[in-house]
């Protein structure tokens, strides 16, 4: 049974438009949320994180919302760049750093 | 990837063998975590370790185990390998703030 769930496997968008993830969770525990990026044969990187006490959290071009009544958090790329074309995975936890549990990725890819 | 490495970086093997993977971490990290990755079901954990000899089951752990003697070593062992556990491998470390470090992935194929 998924906890996290991406529903979109894939996106396409143009360059300089906005990229948006959406990741849906249904444990309520779940307070911390990371977003990952990962490029082929390689380990996914940190992007950003954020805590259930906020609803937002910005980081350069990057920045992820969280609903929490409606367990749905979204990352939001602007303006959206060739490079960012990855996979992107969201994972969530009940404890900060412990234990995330992740979602399936959505492939995003950015056409020039 | 913050001084995760992770070892052998490929490996092929028969159905039946044992198979032992490595990560191997620089940073003194606390945590450390093995995950799969599998086309449709993204990253899935399947153990971690909380501290020296600490270790817990993770989401899909049958068929799997882990040690931890060091700070810097976690090992997986798959006791007798099945081509259901051909995969890409992650190991994963990191403390007590929001950022695991993820090495860069052993890809097991088991025939």
């Amino acid at each position: 049974d998924q906890q996290v769930k991406q529903n979109s496997p894939s996106l396409s968008v143009q360059e300089g438009r906005i990229s948006i993830l959406n990741c849906d969770y249904t444990n309520s525990m779940f307070d911390y949320f990371l977003w990952y990026k990962k490029y082929p044969a390689e380990g996914p990187t940190f992007l950003i994180s954020i805590s259930s006490i906020k609803d937002k959290n910005e980081d350069g071009r990057f920045t992820v919302f969280l609903n929490k009544s409606a367990k749905h958090l979204s990352l939001h790329i602007v303006p959206s760049q060739p490079g960012d074309s990855a996979v992107y995975f969201c994972a969530a936890s009940a404890l900060r750093g412990y234990k995330y549990i992740f979602g399936t990725g959505t492939r995003l890819k950015v056409l020039a | 990837d913050a001084g995760i490495t992770q070892s052998p970086r490929h490996k092929v093997t028969e159905t039946g063998t044992p198979v032992t993977l490595r990560c191997h971490q620089t940073e003194n990290h606390r945590y450390m975590y093995w995950y799969r990755q599998d086309p449709g079901h993204g990253l899935r954990l399947i153990h971690y370790s909380y501290g020296v000899k600490d270790t817990d089951k993770g989401e899909v752990s049958d068929g799997y185990s882990v040690s931890r003697s060091k700070t810097e070593d976690f090992l997986l062992t798959l006791e007798s390998a099945t081509s259901s556990q051909t995969s890409v491998y992650f190991c994963a470390a990191g403390g007590d703030t929001d950022t695991q470090y993820f090495g860069p992935g052993t890809r097991l194929t088991v025939l």
